[in-house]
């Protein structure tokens, strides 16, 4: 099973819509995970953090995580087309010693916002 | 504020030549720091990270290697590229949110292409 998954898309949704994607993990020890937004060419972009289950919402994202399920979700209100990117999960796979972590990413999602 | 600076932004080098890519971070000390590659179409991953001057641990043999001259400095180097080496390599480093937790920025990275 691999550490992180992620469908590949690409995800379309128009304008407006809620964009929702999701991710699964191997590690049951993972206590936080992060999500990237990723423009073509560009370098990935820290977009959410969440440490703790339930919800957590910044602006328009909301990330959910689920430990008993080993699941989390990013999901994207009103979606514009500036939202069309890539956007990578990416939960810690190992503390480093004197502090920080090692993380391990999915492939990422393709997310396409259409006029 | 931090910032991590990567250069080249991009590379064209021949098959056998050899690599050294830089990244240096700004207002921080003692920051973990990484280095990840993303081959065309693929997800990212990690090839080293560092906890202190002259501490490297790789994740995955293959032709390349990375040293921490000094606090704020990382470099990725090789002997002899391979074609396999092109990709997009990212340099990153690990920011304390609290005691425990950390998250992890990315630098705008370096376009390699192996000819």
């Amino acid at each position: 099973q691999k550490e992180v998954e992620q469908n590949s898309g690409p995800l379309s949704v128009p304008e407006g819509a809620i964009a929702s994607l999701n991710c699964t993990y191997s590690d049951r020890g993972s206590q936080s995970f992060f999500w990237y937004r990723q423009y073509s060419g560009k370098s990935p972009e820290l977009i959410m953090s969440i440490y703790s289950n339930g919800d957590k919402e910044d602006g328009r994202f909301t990330a959910q995580l689920n430990k008993a399920s080993q699941y989390v979700s990013l999901l994207i209100r009103d979606s514009q087309p500036s939202d069309s990117a890539t956007y990578l999960c990416a939960p810690p796979v190992g503390a480093l010693t004197g502090g920080g972590n090692k993380l391990t990413f999915g492939t990422g999602t393709q997310l396409k916002v259409e006029l | 504020s931090q910032t991590i600076h990567q250069w080249p932004a991009t590379l064209v080098q021949p098959v056998g030549s050899p690599l050294s890519l830089e990244c240096t971070v700004e207002g921080t000390s003692n920051p973990n720091l990484y280095w990840y590659r993303q081959a065309a179409g693929r997800g990212l991953q990690l090839l080293f990270y560092s906890v202190g001057i002259g501490q490297i641990s790789s994740e995955v043999p293959q032709n390349l290697s990375a040293s921490r001259p000094q606090d704020r400095q990382f470099i990725l180097s090789s002997k002899k590229l391979l074609l396999s080496d092109s990709g997009f390599y990212l340099c990153a480093w690990n920011a304390p949110i609290t005691g425990i937790m950390y998250e992890q920025y990315f630098g705008p990275g370096t376009r390699l292409t192996v000819t």
